[in-house]
């Protein structure tokens, strides 16, 4: 069975700290592990895959297979990056996103 | 708003009572896809279609619910005898076919509420 697990509901940092956003995943193929992100009044929507290996608005996350998570991490946290994550994961050739329970980040000025 | 489109946007219905929403997709995009959200939980996969061909349903996808798309366009969710457990949000999502990249264009959703 496919499952991912965010274990924190709510994380709170400064502007311009650190962040990361823990998530874990249960699956016994190849993942497709993506983040999706809820601004306030907005539409969920991909912020990025880890097949594509690129830093979207400064955010970054590497799959660890031996670990079996993919935290999305920014250096330097921003007041815009405010919003909900969700991590999601995909086997391959599937259709389905499976989602996990999601991270609502705030950022303090 | 050239995205997917939902309505309405919320409902508030009596326990037992039938409720319908529609999704619109991106135009061309042939696939769509239902998911329901329940509050402090992620988004949870009900069914998929390719074009009018429904592939795939959920085991959350009880007898009571049914999803069609006649025309390979827009869609219905269809919720018949509601239950208190039924209020949630309904997402509806679409990408097109020719490449799967896991992005998913989401509608704003609709809100359902059993009283």
């Amino acid at each position: 069975a496919q499952r991912v697990t965010q274990p924190e509901k709510l994380l709170s940092v400064f502007k311009g700290a650190p962040v990361e956003l823990k998530c874990n995943y249960s699956y016994s193929g190849s993942p497709e592990l993506f983040w999706y992100v809820q601004y306030s009044r907005q539409r969920l929507q991909l912020l990025l895959r880890h097949i594509s290996r690129e830093s979207i608005k400064g955010f970054t996350a590497d799959l660890n297979k031996g670990e079996t998570s993919f935290h999305l991490k920014k250096p330097f946290a921003q007041e815009e990056d405010s919003a909900m994550y969700y991590c999601a994961l995909s086997s391959q050739g599937a259709q389905k996103l499976v989602f996990g329970q999601g991270t609502r980040l705030t950022i303090n000025p | 708003d050239t995205g997917v489109s939902q309505n309405p946007r919320h409902k508030i219905t009596k326990r037992g009572q039938n409720v319908t929403f529609r999704c619109d997709p991106i135009s061309e995009h042939n696939r769509l896809y239902w998911y329901r959200q329940t509050l402090g939980q992620g988004p949870e996969f009900l069914t998929y279609f390719q074009n009018e061909a429904q592939l795939e349903k959920s085991r959350l996808l009880s007898d009571r619910f049914s999803a069609e798309r006649p025309k390979g366009s827009f869609s219905t969710l269809e919720i018949q005898r509601t239950e208190q457990g039924d209020s949630a949000m309904y997402l509806c999502a679409s990408r097109p076919g020719q490449m799967n990249t896991g992005e998913l264009f989401f509608g704003e959703g609709s809100r359902l509420t059993v009283l």
